[in-house]
C-alpha cells in the first residue's frame, strides 16, 4: 500500500525550460511535505517543504504546489539546469510521526544541455 | 557535506549471517533515523532512536535492531540475512523530535548485498 507515489520514474528537460515532478498521496493525516534530491553515491538532501496549511511555497527556482483536495503535490523547476540532474523522492510526514517520512519512489529527472 | 558519516559504504555477505552498519551523526544531533531503500524505491522508514532509547518503528521484523549512544554514533543489526534484505541503508540525524522540521540530514548509506 503505496501512501505516496510518484507516477512517473523518469522526466527529461531542455536546459532551461522548465521541469515539473508531480507526486500524489493517500493519507489526510500528512500535514507536511517535502523534496529531497539525490545524486548518485550521496544520500538524499532536502530542497524544499510546504506544510498542509499553504498551497505554495517558493525558493529560488524551485517552487512547491499543494493541493490538499486532490492529495496532489508537484515541484517545478525554472530555469532547469542540468546540475538538476538526480532523483526527485516526495516525502510526507504526519502530526506526531516523529519525522517518520514516507517517501515515493523517485523520479529521476536528466536536464539536457 | 551532511556531516553524517556510514560506515561500511558497501557489505556483501551470505544468507542467514548476521549484520552491522555503523553510522556517526551530525555533532549534537540527539535524533537517528534509519531507511531501507530498496533498487528502485523509496526509502522506507525502519526505526528512530531519540537520546538512546527507540522512538517509532515501521514495518520491520524484531530481527532489525538498532542501538545509539551517548557520543552521536549509532548501530543498525540485522540477524539472519535474507536474499530481501539487500539494500542501500540510509541513517539520517537530526535535532529533537519535531516531525515538520525538515532539517533531517542523510548520510550517504551501506550498500548490503545478501548473497
Amino acid at each position: 500500500d503505496q501512501q505516496v507515489k510518484q507516477n512517473s520514474p523518469s522526466l527529461s528537460v531542455q536546459e532551461g525550460r522548465i521541469s515539473i515532478l508531480n507526486c500524489d498521496y493517500t493519507n489526510s493525516m500528512f500535514d507536511y511535505f517535502l523534496w529531497y534530491k539525490k545524486y548518485p553515491a550521496e544520500g538524499p538532501t532536502f530542497l524544499i517543504s510546504i506544510s498542509s496549511i499553504k498551497d505554495k511555497n517558493e525558493d529560488g527556482r524551485f517552487t512547491v504546489f499543494l493541493n490538499k483536495s486532490a492529495k496532489h503535490l508537484s515541484l517545478h523547476i525554472v530555469p532547469s539546469q542540468p546540475g538538476d540532474s538526480a532523483v526527485y523522492f516526495c516525502a510526507a510526514s504526519g502530526r506526531g510521526s516523529a519525522r517518520q517520512l514516507t517517501f515515493g519512489s523517485g523520479t529521476q529527472l536528466t536536464v539536457l544541455p | 557535506e551532511t556531516g553524517v558519516t556510514q560506515s561500511p559504504t558497501h557489505l556483501i555477505k551470505t544468507r542467514g549471517q548476521q549484520v552491522t552498519l555503523r553510522c556517526s551523526s551530525q555533532s549534537g544531533h540527539n535524533t537517528v533515523s534509519w531507511y531501507q531503500q530498496a533498487l528502485g524505491q523509496g526509502p522506507q522508514f525502519i526505526f528512530q532512536y531519540y537520546r538512546e532509547e527507540e522512538n517509532g518503528r515501521g514495518n520491520f521484523p524484531p530481527r532489525f535492531s538498532g542501538l545509539q549512544f551517548p557520543n552521536y554514533s549509532s548501530e543498525l543489526n540485522v540477524n539472519a540475512l535474507e536474499l530481501d534484505d539487500s539494500a542501500l541503508y540510509l541513517c539520517a540525524s537530526s535535532l529533537g523530535l519535531t516531525a515538520t522540521n525538515e532539517k533531517l540530514f542523510f548520510g550517504s548509506g551501506t550498500q548490503l548485498s545478501v548473497l
